[in-house]
């Protein structure tokens, strides 16, 4: 399976800011997924980061609000913008292979003070 | 539409004895099903999946789990407890071709001495 990685880990910030999250895998792959994890909850995907186009975005999840980056086939990045204390989750990036399996990196922690 | 219900949001057990963790889920098509630990402070790591072939599924660190289409279930199970073993489980579906991964709630399972 891809090995995944994301910058940074863990980060805190002040409401009003933004957060860029970089998420970075070790091979070629199509499909890549960013998700939410909030405090005590299960995950929640944001949106498909689709190479050379716009991200597709889930229901309740908005481009201005999380505009995402896919330049190549092996990046992708995650913005929260103007964040409040509701934004504190954990944001999981994952990728999907050919067998429709879905792998997932370590996680970015952000508490929002 | 999809949905994964897992029964059961904490699970304790002794080491040494029977895991069983329960997963229901919903599906207009054959899903394709998939169980995720995550340990204390990291990502998801994909324990086993099914994806239309046996329907026993083996996975890693010793467990397993049984697709039985009569009662839409996906039980996960390990026949005896470790305590590295304590962490959150959670259950997905996944209509093949579909890209969204639909998660379950979680269990909380901790295993005591």
């Amino acid at each position: 399976s891809a090995v995944i990685s994301q910058k940074p880990s863990r980060d805190i910030c002040q409401r009003g800011t933004s957060l860029t999250i970089q998420c970075q895998v070790d091979s070629q792959v199509t499909m890549m997924f960013w998700y939410r994890q909030q405090p005590g909850q299960s995950l929640t995907l944001i949106a498909t980061a689709n190479q050379g186009s716009e991200a597709t975005y889930e229901s309740g999840f908005v481009i201005d609000k999380f505009p995402i980056s896919r330049p190549n086939l092996t990046f992708s990045t995650l913005t929260v913008s103007n964040m409040s204390p509701e934004d504190s989750s954990i944001y999981l990036c994952s990728v999907k292979d050919s067998t429709d399996t879905q792998y997932f990196g370590p996680g970015t922690r952000l508490t929002v003070l | 539409a999809q949905s994964v219900t897992q029964l059961g949001s904490h699970v304790s057990v002794s080491e040494g004895a029977l895991v069983l963790l329960r997963c229901n889920y919903s599906s207009s098509v054959p899903p394709y099903l998939f169980w995720y630990v995550q340990y204390p402070n990291q990502g998801l790591q994909l324990l086993l999946k099914y994806t239309s072939a046996a329907t026993l599924v083996k996975g890693i660190n010793g467990f397993e789990a049984e697709f039985k289409k009569s009662e839409t279930s996906f039980h996960l199970t390990k026949p005896s407890a470790h305590m590295s073993d304590a962490a959150e489980y959670f259950c997905a579906v996944n209509s093949g071709g579909y890209n969204k991964l639909i998660f379950g709630a979680g269990t909380r399972l901790a295993v005591h001495p």
